[in-house]
């Protein structure tokens, strides 16, 4: 069945960058779009963006270019998300999903913590 | 970006009884090819989001048939028949027609 598998939660200075992934099983990655989502407390969800494993496209947020970078590798069936120059606005869960849209897929959330 | 409002902020609910979550989207949902590009998702307590219906009124797969969706270009319903306890938590809508998909603030379901 498909599977996406986040890593641990994640403890950051303020002005640090930070790497995430989403292992995946269970479908052909190669092919497949991978979505990124933010969700604070509030609560509220936001969208920051996704990538094509196929070819590495992306697509993102207009809200969170030049914050995040989402990348993939085919080998390993990953998709990896780099959040830069975090602050406390960063402070979130993160979730990698399958698919551009529709998320039928979500990985558990990767709790990033932003603390000096 | 569509702003997608939700109501109520909570609702508290008798088991077996019957309940509805509001939507309403900025601007019209309806593609030109006839779908509408609504959803809604449930987030369990300590869970991630999980897909309830996909383009307005379909229900994603192992959805119980107690949940269903429906509504116009900008106004949705998801109904919830027969209210049970796994049916706890927090309640979201989403557009996903036009880039960046944007998400509804959330209605909490309780149980009475």
């Amino acid at each position: 069945q498909v599977k996406l598998l986040q890593s641990g939660a994640e403890l950051v200075k303020p002005g640090a960058s930070v790497k995430l992934s989403c292992k995946t099983s269970g479908f052909t990655f190669s092919t497949s779009y991978m979505s990124w989502l933010k969700q604070v407390p509030g609560p509220s969800i936001e969208w920051i963006g996704w990538i094509y494993a196929g070819d590495g496209g992306t697509n993102y947020n207009q809200k969170f270019k030049g914050k995040a970078t989402l990348t993939v590798d085919k080998s390993s069936s990953t998709a990896y998300m780099d959040l830069s120059s975090l602050t406390s606005e960063d402070a979130a869960v993160y979730f990698c999903a399958r698919g551009p849209i529709g998320f039928a897929y979500w990985g558990q959330g990767t709790l990033v913590t932003v603390s000096s | 970006d569509i702003v997608m409002t939700q109501a109520p902020l909570s609702v508290s609910v008798t088991p077996g009884e019957s309940a509805s979550i509001s939507c309403r989207s900025s601007k019209s949902l309806l593609h030109s090819n006839g779908i509408t590009y609504v959803y809604w998702y449930l987030q369990k307590p300590g869970k991630s989001p999980q897909l309830l219906i996909y383009r307005m009124s379909n229900l994603a797969s192992g959805v119980p048939d107690r949940f269903s969706g429906s509504g116009s270009e900008t106004d949705f319903t998801l109904k919830i028949s027969r209210v049970e306890a796994e049916d706890v938590g927090i309640y979201y809508c989403g557009q996903l027609l036009e880039n960046p998909p944007t998400f509804g603030g959330g209605t909490k379901l309780e149980l009475k």
